[in-house]
């Protein structure tokens, strides 16, 4: 079965604070794709980045990194000096074997000022 | 440029009424999607189609209906609607599959927010 999981359902930090989102996952493919996306409080949906599974480099965007770990199954999002306009609604996914995205249930990060 | 356009906004019917979604993308994508986002659920996809007059089943068809008539719009159909799909319904296309060489994400629509009362 596949499945995306993120355990953190809510989490609060103050502007400035670094945080982390977890992302575990289950597939028994061999060669596969695991996405992070954002929902801030408008409402669409912003994809932030892709990753195989072949290319185990963490990756570095701004204040935005990820750590990719296939040996446990993760795909961690750390936002470094977290602002307030980060405050949104984190969803980790993974591609599925249909071609579609299976989602996690999502993290809502609130950054308060 | 408008990406992915979804009409209507909001919806409100009162069950057993019919009502169908559109989605229209110009970015000329082969795969669109149709998915549901409900309070702690995330996202489920439910249906798919990988080109033009082709659609699959997703996580969760039960209860609608989708067609591909034209690559650049799909539609999706509640024939008879059930308080269970109150939801805020997402459209999504990408250029090619995730597994493609190409870095092609979903681009969603900005959701329609169905209420069946």
């Amino acid at each position: 079965a596949q499945k995306v999981t993120q355990a953190q359902t809510e989490i609060s930090v103050v502007e400035k604070e670094d945080v982390t989102l977890d992302c575990v996952y289950e597939t028994r493919d061999t060669t596969y794709y695991l996405f992070w996306y954002k929902q801030p409080p408008s409402g669409e949906l912003v994809f932030l980045i892709r990753r195989n599974s072949f290319d185990e480099q963490n990756e570095i965007s701004g204040r935005y990194s990820w750590n990719f770990q296939k040996s446990t199954s993760s795909f961690n999002f750390t936002i470094t000096a977290s602002q307030v306009v980060d405050s949104a609604v984190y969803f980790c996914a993974l591609g599925g074997s249909q071609g579609n995205l299976i989602f996690g249930k999502g993290t809502k990060l609130s950054v308060k000022p | 440029n408008a990406g992915v356009t979804q009409t209507p906004k909001f919806r409100v019917l009162k069950t057993g009424q019919s009502m169908t979604l559109l989605c229209a993308q110009d970015m000329n994508h082969e795969y669109m999607y149709w998915y549901r986002q409900d309070p702690g659920m995330g996202l489920r996809l439910i249906h798919y189609s990988v080109g033009e007059g082709t659609t699959a089943k997703g996580e969760v068809p039960d209860g609608y209906n989708v067609s591909r008539l034209k690559k650049q719009n799909f539609l999706l159909g509640l024939e008879s609607a059930a308080p269970s799909q109150t939801s805020v319904y997402f459209c999504a296309s990408s250029y090619a599959g995730f597994r493609s060489s190409y870095n092609s994400p979903l681009h969603f629509g900005n959701g329609t927010r169905l209420t069946v009362t």
